[in-house]
């Protein structure tokens, strides 16, 4: 199975701040990395799939990068709606489908 | 849209079926998901289920005691659950994949699974 590995597991920051998630895949994934956005009660919300390409109707202060085994995700000017975790997750060798273990964007 | 249904609290070793009803667009095209989370493990892929229903894949934590299944003419994706332990405790998503596993686009809001005595 392919490991996902998210760094940081939290992270502090004010609204306006930019920050970055890093992804890590234990052995190479092409692109096929996708971030996903999770608020207590709320459903997953898929943000950018394919490293960069980001789903519709969301922010442009999203933005994705990556191949092979090292991904970043950056929101660029924080928001408030923004405080939630954040989970990197790779479809190129399934199955499984595998997720990182979720990065919790706090607020300062 | 996606609406699951079907969670409840259950007793270890016993049995629960989950479903999902899709609405607004082509059911029987797309590739189903169940994901589970939790506080502790976060976001779990349990199993696929291609668009004909064949070709059904399963966590080596479900396999076995888990099946998934479709009713496209129903536009619904049960998951039946066996032999539950408290480590299946979690709430359980379906969600909408494409004719491959690429990304996961749509998910319902989710349904609670309590496994306890």
């Amino acid at each position: 199975d392919i490991q996902m590995t998210q760094s940081p597991s939290s992270l502090s920051a004010s609204v306006g701040d930019s920050v970055t998630i890093t992804c890590r895949a234990s052995q190479r994934i092409s692109t096929y990395l996708n971030w996903y956005q999770k608020k207590p009660g709320e459903a997953p919300k898929l943000l950018i799939y394919a490293s960069s390409i980001l789903q519709s109707g969301v922010p442009s202060r999203f933005s994705g990068s990556g191949s092979g085994t090292a991904f970043t995700l950056t929101i660029s000017g924080l928001r408030p709606e923004d405080f939630a975790t954040y989970y990197c997750q790779q479809t190129y060798v399934t199955p499984p489908i595998t997720f990182g273990q979720g990065t919790r964007v706090e607020i300062k | 849209q996606l609406v699951e249904s079907g969670g409840g609290l259950v007793q270890p070793g016993g049995s629960l079926r989950l479903a999902c009803v899709g609405s607004g667009f082509t059911f029987s095209s797309r590739w189903m998901h169940w994901v589970r989370h939790t506080p502790g493990k976060g976001l779990v892929w349990v199993a696929r289920s291609e668009s004909d229903g064949s070709g059904a894949t399963y966590a080596e934590s479900v396999k076995g005691r888990f099946t998934i299944s479709r009713d496209n003419a129903k536009n619904t994706v049960y998951l039946q659950m066996n032999s539950l332990t408290d480590e299946d405790t979690a709430v359980y998503y379906c969600a909408r994949g494409l004719p491959r596993d690429y990304y996961m686009d749509v998910w319902g809001k989710g349904t609670t699974v309590t496994v306890s005595s």
